[in-house]
Order: structure tokens, then sequence, then C-alpha cells
């Protein structure tokens, strides 16, 4: 596998169940970032890890939880959604948050809430 | 925070120049990145500017002026492969962070 993949591809799920997504790169980066993208919205950054520290938060519902056990790996927790979250979430990954440094963004996750 | 604003949609005829536009208000400039996205897929970078003036990189090019909080992409001998929406994702220092904020994007239709 090269670059950024994401697990699953698509995913329905009632607003009671509890689901996480998966992100993975293999670009040896060390910044990971986790985004919401709606339909005629911008991309909206939800969160950014860097070193396996989360260093921005944007004011993200504690509906989402993220982890980053490694800086490979970065995982997105969702628990009691509702259906305007429904979207499609793209993790990106950079090799530092600074420089001219572009993002690698994986394939997105189509999320449904029923 | 930032207020970044690029149109909405554009149009084009194959083999022509167009030119997206996207201006931004930010306290903390660290540079413009500009990224393509086709229908259903993930973005791709095509460009940063960190410095005034022009990036070329083969028939895309991207200016960039921090005074006035402006930066254009220029897409040359367009083709029908080129139809798909355009970001403009300007990053901001804030603290120890530099943290991205994408605009709305540039739907481009390339017609025949």
């Amino acid at each position: 596998e090269t670059g950024v993949t994401q697990t699953p591809r698509h995913l329905v799920m009632g607003m009671t169940n509890k689901k996480s997504l998966k992100c993975e790169q293999h670009l040896g980066h060390n910044a990971m970032y986790w985004y919401k993208q709606s339909a005629k919205k911008p991309l909206e950054l939800m969160f950014v890890y860097s070193l396996e520290e989360r260093v921005e938060n944007n004011s993200v519902p504690s509906r989402f939880s993220p982890e980053c056990p490694n800086s490979s790996h970065l995982f997105l927790h969702l628990h009691t959604l509702q259906p305007e979250d429904s979207a499609l979430y793209l993790c990106a990954s950079s090799q530092d948050q600074a420089g001219a440094d572009e993002q690698f963004f994986g394939p997105g996750t189509r999320l449904t809430v029923l | 925070g930032q207020n970044i604003d690029q149109p909405t949609e554009m149009t084009a005829t194959e083999g022509a120049i167009v030119q997206i536009n996207c201006t931004y208000q930010t306290s903390g400039f660290n540079g413009l990145f500009w990224y393509q996205q086709h229908a259903g897929e993930a973005p791709t970078f095509l460009s940063y500017n960190v410095l005034d003036g022009l990036e070329e990189k083969g028939r895309f090019s991207s200016f960039l002026s921090r005074s006035k909080g402006y930066s254009y992409l220029l897409l040359k001998e367009l083709q029908m492969k080129d139809s798909a929406s355009y970001l403009c994702a300007v990053r901001e220092q804030r603290g120890g962070s530099y943290i991205p904020t994408f605009g709305r994007g540039t739907s481009l239709i390339v017609h025949p």
C-alpha cells in the first residue's frame, strides 16, 4: 500500500451506533489531519496531530473523538451522531506542519447517519 | 480566523486560459496552497506560494500578493480533464501550530 488509505470507504450508521474510521499513511509523515467535507461547504478542518500530539481541535462536538496511537495511524471514533454529520470524512498527512509540505489526502469515508 | 473567498463556478473552452482568483484575510499568513479535486475523488496538490510572485509548474501557475491578500491559479491550454474543483487553502500560524483553512472551491467546467 502506498499513500494515504482510509477504511471503510462507505459507512451507514444509526444515531445510537458507535463506529470508528481508520486512516493509515505509508509516507513517513509527521502530521495527520481529519477533515469533514459537506456539499456546498468548504473543507472543514476537524483535528490536527503532529508527532502523535493533538495540536488543534477546531471546536468539534464531543461525539467525534480522535485517536493517534502512532505517526502512521489516525482514528476517528464516532458515537451518537446526528443526521447532519453525514458527509465525506477525509484524512490527510504532511511531512510536517510547516514549510512547503503539501497535504496528501486519502480517498475518504462517505458517512451516512440515519 | 480566516476569510477565504473564491468564485463558485467558472466555465472555459478547451485550449483556452483561465484564471481562478482567491482572496483571503488572515493575521498569521504562513503559505497558500492550491489543490485540485475531481468529483468523487480526494484533493491533490497543485502549487504552493509563500513569497510574492509567480510559481510556474507546466500548464499551471500560481501567483501571490501578500500585501493584497490575493492569489490566482492560472491554467493554460485547458483540457477536458481539467474540469474539477479548485481549492484555495491558506495556512495560518497560531502559536507553535500551523493550521490550514480551505475556501469553498471553484468548480471549473471545460467545454469543447
